[in-house]
């Protein structure tokens, strides 16, 4: 099947720094890429969808100059949370879709602790 | 693609038995639907999908049953495995649409040896 890497898998940073997330689709190229904030025992909740080349369309309340997404090539985006605050710690989870519109395929997320 | 978040209703089974877990969707116009499996810690795993189609698709060990009158999904696991531990989610898309899947809020399913 798709495989969808995530990177890092955990993250600590101080408080007022940025922090990069990865996500790259390592066996199929895809068009577009999703990136979703979950809660504890909560479900997925979206933030944003991007297709490559184009700029990502964000979900309200999500703040664009916040989580700063890049969809440069076919195969990586790239979520960077900027001047990272505690309230911005969560788990963040990536997914791909190719040619199959209809299924995404998730990356294993990335537990971001701002202290 | 937004989901509300609220605590996550728990199925607990012995292992060995059937499992059945309920998703009721709310758009008329969905017409694809699909089966995650959420590990602690890990993100969601694709299970088995359904066209609004067909009202029973089978896998291995795993049905998903759809009830398009009254909008509601299933998904039923048969002689459930220690291993199938985790949070269960739906999603609906409508195809015709942003493919932008909303997921439902998930059950938990815990299984006892």
């Amino acid at each position: 099947g798709a495989v969808v890497s995530q990177h890092p898998s955990w993250v600590i940073c101080k408080s007022g720094t940025s922090v990069k997330i990865e996500c790259r689709s390592l066996d199929f190229q895809a068009t577009t890429m999703f990136w979703y904030r979950q809660f504890p025992k909560q479900s997925l909740m979206l933030m944003a969808t991007s297709n490559e080349g184009s700029k990502a369309t964000y979900e309200q309340g999500v703040e664009k100059d916040k989580f700063l997404i890049n969809h440069a090539s076919l195969t990586l985006s790239t979520l960077t949370v900027t001047s990272a605050h505690p309230e911005d710690s969560s788990f963040y989870i990536c997914s791909a879709s190719g040619l199959a519109k209809n299924i995404q395929y998730f990356g294993a997320g990335t537990r971001l602790s701002v202290l | 693609g937004e989901s509300v978040g609220l605590h996550l209703p728990t199925l607990s089974v012995q292992e060995g038995d059937n499992s059945i877990i309920n998703c009721a969707y709310s758009n008329s116009a969905s017409d694809y639907f699909i089966w995650y499996k959420q590990e602690s810690g890990k993100g969601p795993q694709f299970i088995i999908d359904i066209r609004s189609n067909m009202d029973k698709r089978q896998g291995q060990r795993v049905t998903v049953l759809l009830n398009k009158t009254v909008k509601h999904l299933s998904l039923q696991i048969a002689a459930t495995q220690p291993g199938d531990s985790a949070v269960y989610f739906c999603a609906e898309l409508a195809s015709g649409g942003s493919y932008i899947p909303t997921f439902g809020r998930g059950t938990s399913l815990i299984v006892h040896p």
